[in-house]
């Protein structure tokens, strides 16, 4: 079955930066559009980013255009977001998630991103 | 700024049938936007139940289905057991590949 596993996330300060990775086994990766999704505590979903399958197409959620950038390595089978300029609000578990036919067919199982001083 | 509603909150008796609801503030939902529903208990990912409106996720029992009901999507849950208590979210397709989820509906079966 498709496995997901996201990494990197942690403590941040707010101003700072962040790059979450995403590993992608038991499917053809640079075949699917790959998404980031995120929870903040206690909230609801937000879609935050996705990419085509050969990363040249890319959409940010309002949030986030602007400060955050996703990207992928079809070598690696990974996906990334790279995070910058980090705010409170920022604070969220975000999934790993690849989009097949429309939707979101399978989900990591999500990584902490938490920006404190 | 393009909001998607959902009922904040539901409940449904058990064995009941439940319906819930997913708009926009500015139109009409249409096939157009892709309507998926997820289902997500506490400290869980997501789970996918249905996608492009009406079709159900691998595995997704026949009780839960989608549709178009006037102006919104929806999700009808019929013969509701407890352990369909769970939140659930939509997600709309706005274009130019931007997705934007609903607030999310607890749903309570008592």
């Amino acid at each position: 079955e498709v496995q997901l596993v996201e990494s990197g996330g942690g403590l941040v300060q707010p101003g700072g930066s962040l790059r979450l990775s995403c590993a992608a086994s038991r499917f053809t990766f640079s075949m699917d559009y790959m998404t980031w999704v995120r929870q903040a505590p206690g909230k609801g979903l937000e879609w935050v980013a996705s990419i085509s399958e050969d990363g040249s197409e890319k959409y940010y959620g309002g949030s986030v255009k602007g400060r955050f950038t996703i990207s992928r390595d079809n070598t690696k089978n990974s996906l990334y977001l790279q995070m910058d300029s980090l705010r409170a609000e920022d604070t969220a578990v975000f999934y790993c998630a690849r989009f097949y036919n429309s939707h979101i067919d399978y989900w990591g199982q999500g990584t902490l991103v938490t920006v404190s001083s | 700024q393009t909001v998607v509603t959902q009922e904040p909150s539901l409940s449904v008796s058990p064995g009941g049938t439940v319906t819930l609801t997913c708009g926009l503030t500015s139109a009409s939902v249409s096939t157009s936007h892709y309507p998926n529903w997820y289902q997500q208990t506490p400290g869980q990912a997501p789970r996918p139940l249905i996608y492009k409106t009406n079709t159900r996720s691998s595995g997704v029992p026949d009780r839960f289905s989608g549709s178009i009901l006037g102006n919104k999507a929806a999700l009808t849950i019929t013969g509701a057991q407890a352990y369909d208590e769970s939140d659930y979210y939509c997600v709309l397709y706005m274009g130019s590949g931007i997705w934007v989820f609903g607030g999310g509906t607890k749903l309570t079966v008592l």
